[in-house]
């Protein structure tokens, strides 16, 4: 089975200071790893992914997560949080053996203050 | 422009009834998706269809039904046996089964029980 915990309710940064945004999965193969954003009434929008290789990926709007298997932690982060990045952030999960279903995590807001 | 369109964004509806909930992608893909969203919930997995003219239950899939007739359409509906319908419900799209690539959602509709 699949699983993926995202240990935060709440983040707060201030502006200009770099975040973290906390995920970590459980998983029997190896896992394909996956998050989103989602604003106010919509959709999730999707931001970055680990499938395989190297073990820092960049997404979009400046976004980056660290895959570490050991911790078996997919932290999203960020050098330099925007008040525009105030959002709910969702990771999920899915097993390479798992075909077309992903699991998703409780979700984690975001908030950057000026 | 490519992409999932769900209709209609609010509902409202009486006790007893049932209602469907539009889905319609125009990206040829293969893989659609149906998640309900509650507050501090996350995303739960409804229904889940890998190609036309099959689907298989998701982890809460008492009280809904689906049908895929269609590639592009993938319609819900909430009946009466649904005891807790109120929530945010999500529809996504993924090229195939086992694509490497995140899921494509629609901007969600509303269900309200009135």
């Amino acid at each position: 089975a699949q699983s993926v915990a995202q240990p935060e309710d709440q983040v707060n940064v201030a502006e200009g200071n770099p975040l973290t945004v906390k995920c970590t999965y459980s998983v029997s193969g190896n896992p394909y790893l996956f998050w989103y954003v989602q604003y106010p009434n919509r959709g999730l929008q999707f931001l970055l992914k680990y499938i395989t290789g190297d073990n820092l990926v960049k997404g979009s709007y400046g976004f980056e997560a660290e895959f570490n298997k050991s911790q078996t932690s997919f932290h999203l982060k960020k050098p330099s949080a925007l008040v525009s990045d105030s959002a709910l952030y969702f990771c999920a999960v899915r097993e390479d053996t798992n075909a077309g279903k992903s699991t998703f995590g409780d979700g984690t807001t975001l908030t950057v203050k000026p | 422009d490519g992409g999932i369109t769900q209709s209609p964004k609010y509902l409202f509806r009486k006790e007893g009834q049932n209602v469907t909930l539009s889905c319609e992608q125009n990206l040829n893909h293969d893989a659609m998706y149906w998640y309900r969203q509650d507050p501090g919930q996350g995303l739960r997995l409804i229904y889940y269809s890998q190609i036309v003219n099959d689907f298989q239950k998701g982890d809460i899939a008492e009280g809904y039904s689906v049908s895929r007739e269609k590639k592009e359409s993938f319609p819900l509906t909430v009946t009466s046996a649904q005891k807790n319908p109120t929530a945010f419900y999500l529809c996504a799209s993924s090229m195939a089964p086992t694509s490497l690539n995140g899921y494509t959602f629609g901007s969600g509709t509303r269900l309200t029980v009135v």
